[in-house]
């Protein structure tokens, strides 16, 4: 069936670093992918999203491009901040969209 | 005036009890579901509900039982609860059946069953 790995955490990073979350997939047909991202104590929030090859999704600062051949939506940031830190999940469109398959999530912390 | 409201945040029971948790949205969206999120943060669907019509079901035990009285609610009722299912119960909605739209969660009941 359809999944989602994303690279396991936690991630920790200084306050303006680079970051760099991975997310690959198996899926059949065209999915689309997702980003959200879940701030402490709080439900999942739509980060930002892809709908087909090549797109580059973006939101707040963070990046994401959909890759077809690498099967591939990795989450960048160019700079991040403390306000930053939370879970973030990948996620695709499943069974002919009726529903999300979520990665097991990432933890990032930024320290100042 | 919250998007998605779940109720009661933290519910505490112990094994074999029968308990409910209350889910409400108030952005007029057509589909509703509910989410199992467990200690490792993994994320699960467990129902979706489309104008109070059950759409996904998703190999769910059965003394798991939603009930959607309107398209603004969907309700959990869990009858004779297992330390299994302790987790955290999330509750979302979108504007149409499908993942297509983005999902507006709720913050989520975390239940603990001793």
């Amino acid at each position: 069936g359809n999944s989602v790995t994303q690279m396991e955490g936690p991630v920790t990073l200084s306050e303006e670093a680079f970051l760099t979350i991975n997310c690959t997939y198996t899926a059949t047909g065209y999915p689309s992918l997702f980003w959200y991202v879940q701030y402490p104590g709080e439900g999942l929030q739509l980060l930002l999203k892809a709908t087909k090859a090549d797109d580059k999704g973006s939101n707040k600062g963070f990046e994401a491009t959909y890759r077809k051949e690498t099967t591939s939506f990795h989450l960048e940031k160019g700079s991040v901040q403390v306000s930053d830190s939370a879970v973030y999940f990948c996620a695709l469109s499943d069974r002919g969209f009726q529903k999300l398959v979520f990665g097991t999530g990432t933890r990032l912390l930024v320290s100042p | 005036d919250t998007a998605v409201s779940q109720t009661p945040k933290y519910l505490v029971t112990q094994m074999g009890n029968d308990k409910s948790i209350k889910c409400e949205q108030n952005l007029g969206h057509d589909t509703m579901y509910w989410y199992k999120q467990d200690s490792k943060k993994f994320l699960k669907i467990m129902f979706s509900y489309n104008n109070k019509e059950l759409i996904i079901n998703e190999t769910v035990p059965n003394r798991f039982s939603p009930k959607s009285p309107d398209k603004a609610h969907l309700n959990l009722h869990i009858n004779s609860l297992e330390l299994g299912d302790s987790a955290v119960y999330f509750c979302a909605s979108s504007p149409e059946q499908g993942a297509r739209s983005p999902l507006h969660f709720g913050n989520g009941t975390r239940l603990t069953v001793t």
